[in-house]
């Protein structure tokens, strides 16, 4: 059974736009939770992490995170076509965070002019 | 001033024959890991470790090795490559507690078995 699960598998969205992405983990475990963008022929690089409940904002992306359900969410505002890539959700146990990264499948952005 | 660098990028292996995917890092994290890349199955753990001369298991080992001669480079060994790893590898590294062990990932290598 997939620990991370993402929604939905692919999104469009129209320049200036906002996309709005999910994530939900089923290990009461995972703690900490990551947002990586992967660009076509690219490694993923990561976007922002949180750790804490509510929300944080990095330049057009804000990440929400609910501890409680185990629950992030990832908004993109003013959506840009270089933002056009695979996401990914990724979380880890802070107790054992040395023993890597669970991603989820990801979510496929598209952005149309 | 790529901090994460994989060799090969591209690499046809045949059925039964050895690959090695090397892996270097500038980072100076103590952390790296193996994780493979396919369609409908995101990004799994394959192998890592954490400093020089330790491996440990991931979550799908089979078939693979791993070797960290040092704090710099991280090696995947396939003994005996079968179809079934074609994929795409990447490498990456992690290790300062205070970010929660963000992973930094290097372009990826993309391995075909014939």
């Amino acid at each position: 059974q997939q620990k991370v699960q993402q929604s939905p598998e692919s999104l469009s969205v129209p320049e200036g736009g906002m996309a709005s992405l999910n994530c939900t983990s089923s290990d009461r475990n995972f703690q900490y939770f990551w947002w990586y963008r992967q660009h076509s022929g690219e490694g993923p690089k990561a976007l922002m992490s949180i750790f804490s409940d509510g929300d944080k904002k990095e330049g057009r992306f804000t990440a929400h995170l609910n501890k409680a359900s185990l629950h992030v969410s990832l908004h993109i505002r003013d959506s840009q076509p270089s933002d056009s890539a695979l996401y990914f959700c990724a979380a880890s146990d802070p107790l054992n965070y040395a023993q890597g990264l669970t991603f989820g499948l990801g979510t496929r952005v598209s952005v149309f002019p | 001033e790529a901090a994460v660098t994989q060799s090969p990028r591209n690499k046809v292996a045949v059925t039964g024959g050895k690959v090695t995917l090397s892996c270097n890092q500038t980072n100076n994290h103590n952390n790296m890991y193996w994780y493979r890349q396919d369609t409908g199955h995101g990004l799994r753990l394959i192998h890592y470790s954490y400093g020089a001369g330790s491996t440990e298991k991931g979550d799908i080992p089979d078939g693979y090795k791993a070797s960290r001669p040092s704090q710099e480079n991280f090696s995947l060994i396939l003994e005996l490559a079968t179809p079934s790893q074609t994929s795409v590898y990447f490498c990456a590294s992690g290790g300062r507690r205070n970010s929660g062990n963000t992973l930094y990932f290097g372009e990826g290598s993309r391995l075909i078995v014939v």
